[in-house]
């Protein structure tokens, strides 16, 4: 059974930009949810998805959106990145009752 | 309201010691707790869960028991291994269908040779 995919693994972006990381969830989970990480502030939620709905959503200003599709497969994008932005974005997926199975992440730099 | 709280890291033992890091929650009805490692350059990996109270999760030569009374899941292992250097993150899952998850900060451990 395939794990999580993220891609890409590695970017390097300029503020101002704007970036989409994409994420492959395992075959049957319909809930797919972001994280980012930096050394500062840890492991913050940003958004979970099922069935193509947003049903929860942290605490993170509007430039930061996401979406699903019918196969599950979900896309996060930061637009007007700002330094601040540059942290390890990851991916978990679950099927009910049981925890998040996590990609590798996509390390995103903003220069 | 639902929170996790693990001890500070970094925690340095020589290998063949015994780890123990702590984790306590606060929580609303009846959550289930979990143990995530991170190793380097990854994502996290489900090390083990619990359910219920007093239940044991176990995995790997890693212990964790489920203590509704100390409101605690303790991570635990015998005798460390230098691959055993990653970040330790406990949480909890709440709600219907665990639709509500939360992170302890992390605890990375350095196992040294």
């Amino acid at each position: 059974k395939a794990g999580v995919t993220q891609t890409p693994r590695y970017l390097i972006k300029t503020r101002g930009q704007q970036v989409t990381l994409s994420c492959s969830p395992i075959s049957g989970h319909r809930s797919v949810s972001w994280y980012q990480q930096t050394p500062g502030q840890g492991l913050q939620f940003l958004f979970e998805y099922f069935s193509e709905t947003q049903r929860n959503k942290g605490n993170f200003p509007g430039r930061f959106s996401g979406r699903q599709f019918s196969n599950s497969r979900s896309e996060m994008n930061v637009s007007t990145l700002e330094l601040g932005d540059s942290a390890l974005y990851l991916c978990a997926s679950r099927s009910s009752n049981y925890g998040y199975t996590f990609g590798s992440g996509t390390r995103l730099t903003v220069v | 309201g639902n929170s996790v709280t693990q001890m500070e890291g970094p925690v340095t033992l020589s290998e063949e010691a015994f780890l123990t890091i702590n984790c306590t929650y606060t929580a609303t009805g009846y959550p289930s707790l979990f143990w995530y490692v991170q190793y380097p350059g990854e994502g996290l990996q489900l090390l083990l869960k619990a359910t219920k109270a007093d239940d044991k999760g176990s995995n790997k030569g890693f212990e964790a028991t489920y203590r509704k009374e100390t409101t605690s899941f303790h991570l635990e292992k015998g005798s460390v291994q230098v691959s055993d250097s990653a970040v330790y993150f406990c949480a909890l899952g709440a709600g219907n269908n665990f639709n509500k998850f939360y992170f302890g900060s992390g605890t990375k451990l350095n196992v040294k040779p």
